[in-house]
């Protein structure tokens, strides 16, 4: 079955840029979808199809994809980006695969 | 506009099946492309896919738990239940589903607030 690799965690200074990667066998041939989830939440969708930005997601948020790891990265990190982060594509053994998730800190 | 939600038992005993139901407005599974899942949390730990349910109705399960689970659509009610055998405590959850919109590979792009389970005697 195909497996996703998260770091735990990431910390971050204010203002400073996060990256946080998501690993995969070849995973630059998969879209890549990244969800942002607060505590007591549903997860929100931040990044669709590797690096597009639904409507409503300000243009801190960015990914990108490519051999074995894509990564996620927020410019200009705010305390209001404190949040689990997960990568999540769909694989046609496994179907849905979510990776464990990276807690984001912003000190 | 779009919304989700979760409906069920807030509990249920080891060995009880769990049946959920999604009610969901907004968007059709009738349509072309798209599809409905379920995806559960556990206490502090991390998201889990179980189940999704296309417009077409092809129906994927998560390899590890594809046994005990069932995915079915009822398109006239806006409606997809999930049932889940065999409940233990590990299955202690906030289980919800979301609507992918896009194909097979699509992202989940409205979530539902989620309902927790919990699996005690």
């Amino acid at each position: 079955s195909y497996e996703l690799t998260q770091p735990l965690s990431v910390s971050v200074a204010l203002g400073q840029t996060a990256r946080i990667t998501c690993g995969g066998n070849n995973i630059g041939s998969k879209n890549v979808h990244w969800y942002q989830q607060k505590p007591g939440q549903a997860p929100v969708l931040v990044i669709y199809r590797d690096s597009n930005r639904p409507s409503g997601i300000p243009e801190r948020f960015s990914g990108s994809n490519s051999g074995n790891t894509a990564t996620l990265t927020i410019s200009r990190a705010q305390a209001g980006d404190e949040a689990d982060y997960y990568c999540q594509v769909w694989d046609s053994s496994t179907a849905v695969v979510f990776g464990g998730g990276t807690k984001l800190t912003v000190l | 506009q779009i919304t989700l939600k979760e409906s069920g038992p807030t509990l249920v005993k080891p060995t009880q099946t769990l049946t959920l139901t999604c009610t969901f407005s907004g968007f059709s599974l009738s349509t072309s492309g798209v599809g409905v899942g379920w995806i559960r949390q556990p206490p502090g730990k991390a998201l889990e896919w179980l189940a999704l349910i296309y417009w077409d109705d092809d129906k994927r399960y998560s390899p590890s738990l594809k046994s005990r689970l069932t995915i079915t659509k009822d398109t006239s009610k806006n409606q997809v239940v999930l049932t889940m055998t065999n409940m233990d405590p590990v299955d202690t959850a906030t289980y919800y589903c979301a609507l992918g919109w896009g194909g097979y590979d699509a992202s989940f792009d409205y979530w539902g607030q989620g309902t927790l389970v919990t699996v005690s005697s």
